[in-house]
């Protein structure tokens, strides 16, 4: 069981926005800095979001992160058919003294 | 561009040892710290520890305490994870990955598949 909990599925059609939560504790999302990344299917994740809301270079505008308390949110705009990804967050637990994920979130574009 | 390459797919034996390289291209390994996470097949991913080069200091989560050791080695900047008794459960992918500013995960390896099969 992951410390950091995300809805298994998330669905939209093409063009919709959907979002993804991220839902931890004090220890981690409230204490730190969150950071998203989107993984392929048979790739490595790449960094989507880091600092809760920043986007590396590269990364399209659809992608938007934020963070609330003990809580944090990947939204997708602009629904697109490569979106279609398995997408984890990520913190440091202060309790735990390392890293944790989310357990994923797989979107599919309908 | 920092670029991580690990080793090749590895299969052994309930029991023994493996040993993942993660090779760094860019001149900055010494000073970011490498993470390795891992991914069972059709799971989620799973941190296992990490180290800084520069210092030595190395961090590992509880669940692997004591069956794993992360190392650097400066002169070659290549980062290894070693994990001991294999089992079943340990058949993954396995990810070395750089954190910067100790925040997030910039770069990650291409992955090295690690299958325990008696």
């Amino acid at each position: 069981q992951s410390v950091l909990t995300q809805p298994p599925s998330a669905s939209g059609t093409p063009g919709q926005r959907i979002t993804i939560s991220c839902s931890g504790s004090r220890s981690n999302i409230e204490g730190n800095p969150i950071s998203w990344y989107q993984q392929l299917p048979g790739t490595a994740p790449k960094l989507l979001i880091y600092s809760n809301n920043q986007r590396p270079f590269g990364v399209p505008d659809r992608f938007s992160g934020s963070k609330s308390g003990t809580s944090a949110s990947l939204a997708i705009s602009g629904l697109q058919s490569e979106d279609e990804a398995d997408y984890y967050c990520a913190a440091w637990d202060d309790s735990l003294s390392g890293w944790e994920f989310g357990g994923g979130t797989k979107v599919a574009v309908l | 561009q920092e670029q991580l390459v690990q080793s090749g797919t590895e299969v052994k034996k309930p029991g023994s040892s493996v040993k993942v390289s993660c090779k760094a291209s860019g001149a900055t390994f010494r000073t970011y710290a490498i993470s390795w996470v891992r991914q069972a097949p059709g799971q989620g991913l799973e941190w296992m520890g990490g180290t800084i080069p520069d210092s030595g200091t190395t961090t590992y989560a509880l669940k692997f305490r004591g069956r794993v050791t992360i190392t650097a080695d400066k002169s070659t900047s290549t980062a290894y994870m070693e994990l001991r008794s294999l089992r079943s459960e340990d058949t993954a992918v396995y990810y070395c990955a750089r954190e910067s500013a100790g925040d997030y995960f910039d770069h990650w390896g291409q992955g090295t598949l690690v299958t325990v099969l008696s």
